[in-house]
């Protein structure tokens, strides 16, 4: 089972480009990348997800190299209202149905 | 898309006293079900899921059990509680073709 890696903590400022890097040396060949992120008292939120190469929807990108064993997530023009921390998650249903979070990333924008 | 109701919002239990948590899903029929806790400033720890009715997957040893009686409900439950037991508990849905979880809202459970 494919375990993640992530920093524990990253720091921006309003206004720039976030990009939070999750390592997934062990991936399978059918695990998708999925990425997740969790206000205080609340459950994660899907963000975005992926198989390959990049994908990009109205809040996120994701760049997925061709090894696969490891993701960007890097979200635009960050704001206050992004400080949460930020879930990889890597698995698929036909893995045995077990989805592992790793410990996130606390990402804190200040103004 | 899913829907996933869990109650209560919080709770608050003395050692020794059982619990029962329940967690309902809307919007997709037999779903893949999962139970996890959060302790304080910690990630998720998968604690149980389902892919079925009556079929239920352990991943940690502990005095907590899990029961799907019916396709879209899943409860979480303990005979007596234990102090660690405290924590943040989730309850998500596998949803759809895509391998995307939803969260419901979760249960603050405090143990004291």
């Amino acid at each position: 089972l494919a375990k993640t890696t992530q920093p524990i903590s990253m720091d921006s400022y309003e206004g720039q480009e976030v990009n939070i890097t999750c390592s997934h040396n062990n991936i399978a060949t059918n695990d998708y990348i999925t990425w997740y992120q969790q206000f205080p008292s609340q459950g994660p939120r899907f963000i975005i997800q992926g198989y390959k190469t990049k994908v990009t929807n109205e809040v996120a990108s994701l760049f997925i190299p061709a090894d696969r064993k490891s993701s960007t997530l890097s979200l635009p023009r960050v704001s206050l209202s992004d400080t949460a921390v930020y879930y990889c998650l890597v698995g698929t249903r036909n893995n045995f149905n077990k989805f592992y979070f790793g410990s996130g990333t606390k990402l804190n924008v200040k103004p | 898309s899913q829907t996933i109701h869990q109650w209560p919002a919080t709770l608050v239990q003395p050692v020794g006293s059982p619990l029962s948590l329940e967690c309902t899903v809307e919007g997709t029929s037999n779903p893949n079900l999962y139970w996890y806790r959060q302790a304080a400033g910690r990630g998720l720890q998968l604690l149980f899921y389902s892919v079925g009715i009556g079929q239920i997957s352990s991943e940690v040893p502990q005095n907590l059990s899990a029961s799907r009686p019916q396709d879209r409900q899943f409860i979480l439950s303990s005979k007596k509680l234990l102090l660690s037991d405290s924590g943040f508990y989730l309850c998500a849905c596998l949803g759809g073709t895509n391998e995307k979880l939803f969260f419901g809202s979760g249960t603050q459970l405090s143990v004291l």
